[in-house]
């Protein structure tokens, strides 16, 4: 969906760097979901954030990666010192505070890892 | 346990002919929802379609219909009439707990690779 924009589209990066990719939710929404999708899976959940709060991490990586959704901006996903297992595509994904029975997702960044 | 099961990884069907991908899901929850996202190559992901588990109706939305049987736990996404356009992967993907409870945290199957011939 259109309304969920991320940013970058593609990251190239190589080993040891530090890869910041970028989610602006739709318009209205105040929930923020980041997915990671490796090579021919499907998409795992990584976090979950609502402005300034972290709610649900349980599914990121113990090191390097962390996230925020700050009261002002994108989101941010951070990948620090990254390897090339981190090379898949992550999807932001957002909705309002109430039930619509729908989570809008964005076009995905790529991240490859040299 | 798999949570979700997609066992056709790819699936051919001639244009303008229907066809069901099959989707099975594993889950102690009373309260869930079942989803159905289109992943063309692009990478987009576009939602299709959804299903509460207290739903008493099959979901529709234009030429998508789940085909909802919950006993024995299968989410078959049924699209009529396929187009071209319709190529692409098609996830499954279920959210366990009430729909209301905050965390939207969804687990997806692997996917099934839909070829539609002209």
């Amino acid at each position: 969906n259109a309304g969920v924009m991320q940013n970058p589209r593609h990251l190239v990066r190589r080993r040891g760097q530090e890869a910041r990719l970028r989610c602006s939710p739709m318009k209205g929404h105040s929930h923020v979901y980041w997915y990671r999708q490796l090579p021919e899976e499907g998409l795992k959940f990584m976090v979950y954030l609502q402005k300034e709060n972290i709610i649900d991490e349980s599914g990121m990586p113990k090191e390097r990666f962390s996230a925020e959704f700050p009261k002002e901006g994108p989101s941010i996903l951070r990948i620090q010192q990254v390897v090339r297992g981190d090379s898949a595509a992550y999807f932001c994904a957002s909705k309002s505070g109430s039930d619509t029975g729908e989570l809008f997702f964005g076009e995905g960044s790529r991240l490859t890892v040299l | 346990a798999q949570k979700i099961t997609q066992t056709q990884p790819g699936m051919f069907v001639q244009e303008k002919e229907a066809v069901t991908l099959d989707c099975t899901y594993d889950t102690s929850d009373q309260s869930y929802g079942l989803f159905w996202y289109k992943q063309p190559s692009s990478g987009e992901m576009i939602f299709l379609i959804y299903q509460g588990s207290y739903d008493e109706q099959n979901a529709t939305e234009g030429r998508y219909s789940l085909n909802f049987q919950k006993a024995r736990k299968s989410a078959n996404l049924v699209i009529s009439a396929s187009q071209l356009g319709d190529s692409a992967m098609y996830f499954c993907a279920m959210r366990e707990g009430p729909s209301g409870a905050g965390s939207y945290q969804l687990t997806f199957g692997k996917g099934t690779k839909l070829s539609v011939i002209p």
